[in-house]
């Protein structure tokens, strides 16, 4: 069985700080990881995904993830938190044969002018 | 039209109603998933279809029932729900093989 667990279910930071977000997984099988974000009234939106290449990913609206296997890791972090950054970022971790994804409880951000 | 496109955005329905929930994607896709986004709940897997044939069903009531009459078709018919159903249902679609899953926008669903 997969899980993942999602450290703090809201984080503050200021415009401009680091946004840190932390995500532990367990899996029974080398997992695919995927950091979602949804916005107020939306759908999620992929950030990223790590599948087994390299282990830090970059992906989009200048987020990136680190795949840590002997953590069991894989925190988002942005350098600069920008006040569109608000919204709730989900970690999802799937089997490598299908993508039926297991979800963390997710982390809500807001961001301070 | 492109992506994933999930209507009515919004349903309010009644204990005895019958309704049902829409899902169209445009990618292509050959798998396509229903999660339901409850408020005090993770994300959570509801059914998965793969060539459209069910291959999941994450033990969900009966009142909920699905249907994929074709790769880029999804419904889910609602029936004799309960309050604690109100939630958020998602749509996905992805490509097996690949494991990015698109999402739509959602319908919110409340059930009085």
């Amino acid at each position: 069985a997969q899980s993942v667990t999602q450290l703090g279910s809201h984080v503050s930071v200021s415009e401009g700080a680091l946004v840190l977000l932390r995500c532990n997984y367990s899996s029974s099988v080398p997992p695919y990881l995927f950091w979602y974000v949804q916005y107020p009234n939306q759908g999620l939106q992929l950030l990223l995904k790590y599948t087994s290449a390299a282990t830090l990913v970059k992906g989009i609206n200048g987020f990136e993830a680190e795949f840590k296997k002997s953590e069991t890791s894989f925190h988002l972090t942005k350098p600069s938190a920008h006040m569109s950054d608000a919204a709730e970022y989900f970690c999802a971790v799937s089997k490598a044969a299908g993508n039926k994804l297991t979800f963390g409880g997710g982390t809500r951000v807001l961001v301070k002018p | 039209e492109t992506g994933v496109t999930q209507t009515p955005r919004h349903l309010v329905m009644g204990m005895t109603n019958k309704k049902s929930l829409k899902c169209e994607q445009h990618l292509g896709h050959n798998a396509m998933y229903w999660y339901k986004q409850s408020a005090k709940k993770p994300l959570e897997l509801m059914f998965v279809y793969s060539l459209e044939e069910r291959v999941e069903n994450n033990s969900v009531p009966s009142r909920f029932s699905p249907e994929c009459p074709n790769s880029s078709h999804l419904f889910l018919h609602l029936h004799t729900l309960q309050p604690e159903d109100s939630a958020l249902y998602l749509c996905a679609s992805s490509q097996d093989g690949n494991t990015e899953a698109f999402f739509g926008q959602g319908t919110r669903l409340t059930v009085v």
